[in-house]
């Protein structure tokens, strides 16, 4: 079974503070995307990143696919209380029955 | 608004019913795929669709199935409810159907209480 593991699980931070999500597999992925999702909404996509040591960036937030594409980072800077919420990141897969495996989520809370 | 819409917002029925869920992909998306999320097992893939044909299989159990239609809605059917079956379930649509470089949009989900 695929597997997408996220850490940390829960995040509890002050509001102007620097935050990492790390999304880890041991499954090479062709594409990677994130997501945030807010209680009771479906998850809104943040980004897709497609080639390995691909960054990009989305205002105060860079996501970072690894070398080997079975690894993804988030990197928040300056957390504002508006990025609160659920971040999910997803691996499309050819292979096997899967083909788009989420990861277990890391639940954010930025405290004013 | 990601363009997706799904219907009935909240369900709530009883063990050993039968429920049909709606989902309309954004305009232009062929794809459409259908994930179940509960607490304890996250966001769960369960199928997808392109242009009416079944593309993919996740973890979907035999009392659930799916379509697409040439309009290119697709409804879920859940049968012979178990309280385990309680979940949000969500409805996402992209462009094209090949895995890997399609961004999926999702629909705002369909709340189910299995009671």
């Amino acid at each position: 079974t695929q597997l997408l593991e996220q850490s940390p699980q829960f995040l509890s931070i002050q509001e102007g503070e620097n935050l990492t999500v790390y999304c880890n597999s041991s499954s090479v992925f062709s594409s990677l995307q994130w997501y945030r999702q807010e209680p009771g909404e479906g998850p809104v996509l943040l980004v897709t990143v497609v080639t390995g040591g691909e960054v990009k960036k989305l205002k105060r937030l860079t996501f970072q696919f690894g070398d080997a594409r079975k690894d993804s980072s988030l990197h928040i800077t300056a957390a504002q209380t508006g990025d609160t919420g659920l971040y999910l990141c997803a691996g499309a897969t050819t292979s096997g029955t899967y083909k788009y495996i989420f990861g277990t989520g890391t639940r954010l809370k930025v405290l004013a | 608004d990601s363009g997706v819409t799904q219907t009935p917002k909240h369900l709530i029925t009883a063990t050993g019913q039968r429920v049909t869920l709606r989902c309309s992909p954004r305009s232009g998306d062929l794809s459409v795929y259908w994930y179940q999320q509960s607490l304890d097992q996250g966001l769960q893939f369960l199928i997808q669709y392109y242009n009416g044909e079944e593309r993919a299989k996740g973890n979907i159990l035999e009392r659930f199935s799916a379509q697409q239609f040439p309009d290119l809605h697709s409804e879920l059917n859940l049968s012979s409810l178990e309280l385990g079956d309680s979940a949000l379930y969500f409805c996402a649509s992209s462009e094209g159907g090949v895995a890997g470089g399609y961004e999926q949009y999702f629909g705002p989900g369909t709340r189910l209480t299995v009671t």
